[in-house]
This record gives C-alpha cells, structure tokens and sequence, in this order.
C-alpha cells in the first residue's frame, strides 16, 4: 500500500467554524508533512511531523493547528480560517526527514483537500 | 532559503515530440533532485529523481541530466503522449535540511 488518504476531498466553512483535516498512511512512514498550494502555485511547505512530534512549523498563523496522533496519522485542526486561506491542502509522508542516500527523501503526496473559507 | 526557478513556465508540444524543463536552483549544497508530476485533481507524484553523484538517469521515456558546477538539472521526456501532460516541478534537496523546496512549476501540454 503505497496510498496516502486525505479526507475530506472538498470542505467549505465559514469564517467562525471549526473543522479538521485528516491524512492517513499505512506505509510505516515516520515523517509526515502538510503543505498548502495555492492555484497556479508551487506546494508551500506548512509543518512537518518526525517521529511523531514536530519538527518544522514555517511560521504558520495560530489559527492552523496540526496533531499528530500516531506515526499513521496527521490532522490540521482549523478554527477562525480567512478567506485568504482557501486552497488546496496536501498531505504527504516519507520514510525519514532527511537522511542519506537511498529512498528516504521521496515524498508520497495525497490528493489533497481542497478548503474553501467563505 | 532555496531560490528555485523553472524554465518555460508553460510549454505546448505535439505528440511524439520531446520536452525539456529546466530548473535552476541558488543552494550549493543540495544533493538530491527529483522531479514531481501533479495532474489536475491530484497531488504531486515523484517521476524520477537524480542524486548529486550521478549525472544522467534515464527511465524509459523519462531522463534528468544535473549540472551541479551551473547548479541546474533538466527534465526530458520523449514520444510525449497525451497523458504526460501536467504541472511538472522540481524541487531541488539537501538531505537533512528542514525544507523542502518546489520550483516555480511548468505546465506541460501535449497536443494530440
């Protein structure tokens, strides 16, 4: 099973709700990213989980709040989003965060979600 | 941080012909380069990907070639076929640094 899953695959909220994103992988992964991709853009780094704790937050605001329950899992809690925020949401996951040679830097990406802040 | 640019941003080919992406990068230390393939309604994919000691691999219609002294790499594809279109990006890597950075993208279409 080389799938990452990411529900739900659209989500539309307002500006005062609260919602969550999940991801999931079975591939006995131990880093798990979260990315934001705006249209027409490159994917943007957000978070990255290493061994289930945090490792990397690239100056998220406060009203993204990403968990890692355990090593399979990744969620981005959602609460007081703008409008500004609606994009695509990756999730991706790979072997280890950095590393040497061999397969441990490919990124296994999810579909994504795709967030629309009203 | 990485500066990472890519060369065309767009691209239109007839099918059957080939097509280069070029995708310079600024940090001298990056060692590992890989090329993604986001169709629409997905997320990116890698396809092939070169590591700083090697300067050419090839995958059946696919190949990369590094310069690592002019610090770019390209993406080739020959034959191309309709469903190779996509967004196409690189993302140039050091191994174990805190980023990962993605070109600014090229969109490749291949006109039947």
């Amino acid at each position: 099973d080389t799938e990452v899953t990411q529900t739900p695959k659209h989500l539309v909220m307002g500006m005062t709700n609260k919602k969550s994103l999940k991801c999931e992988q079975h591939m006995g992964h131990r880093a798990m990213y979260w990315y934001k991709q705006k249209a027409k853009k490159p994917p943007e780094l957000m978070f990255v989980y290493s061994y289930e704790k945090l490792s990397i937050n690239e100056s998220v605001p406060s009203r993204f709040s990403p968990e890692c329950p355990n090593s399979s899992l990744l969620n981005l809690h959602l609460h007081a989003l703008q409008p500004e925020d609606s994009a695509l949401y990756l999730c991706a996951s790979s072997q280890a965060r950095g590393g040497s040679w061999g397969t441990q830097n490919e990124q296994f990406f999810g579909p994504g979600t795709r967030l629309t802040v009203l | 941080g990485e500066n990472v640019e890519q060369h065309p941003s767009t691209l239109s080919v007839q099918e059957g012909d080939s097509a280069v992406i070029k995708c310079t990068y600024s940090d001298s230390a990056s060692n590992y380069f890989p090329w993604y393939k986001q169709e629409l309604g997905k997320g990116p994919q890698l396809i092939i990907d070169i590591r700083s000691n090697v300067g050419e691999k090839k995958d059946q219609r696919i190949a990369v070639t590094l310069n690592k002294t002019a610090k770019h790499f390209s993406l080739h594809i020959t034959e191309t076929q309709p469903e190779d279109s996509a967004v196409y990006f690189c993302a140039p890597y050091q191994t174990g640094a805190n980023n990962l950075f993605f070109g600014t993208g090229t969109r490749l279409t291949v006109i039947p």
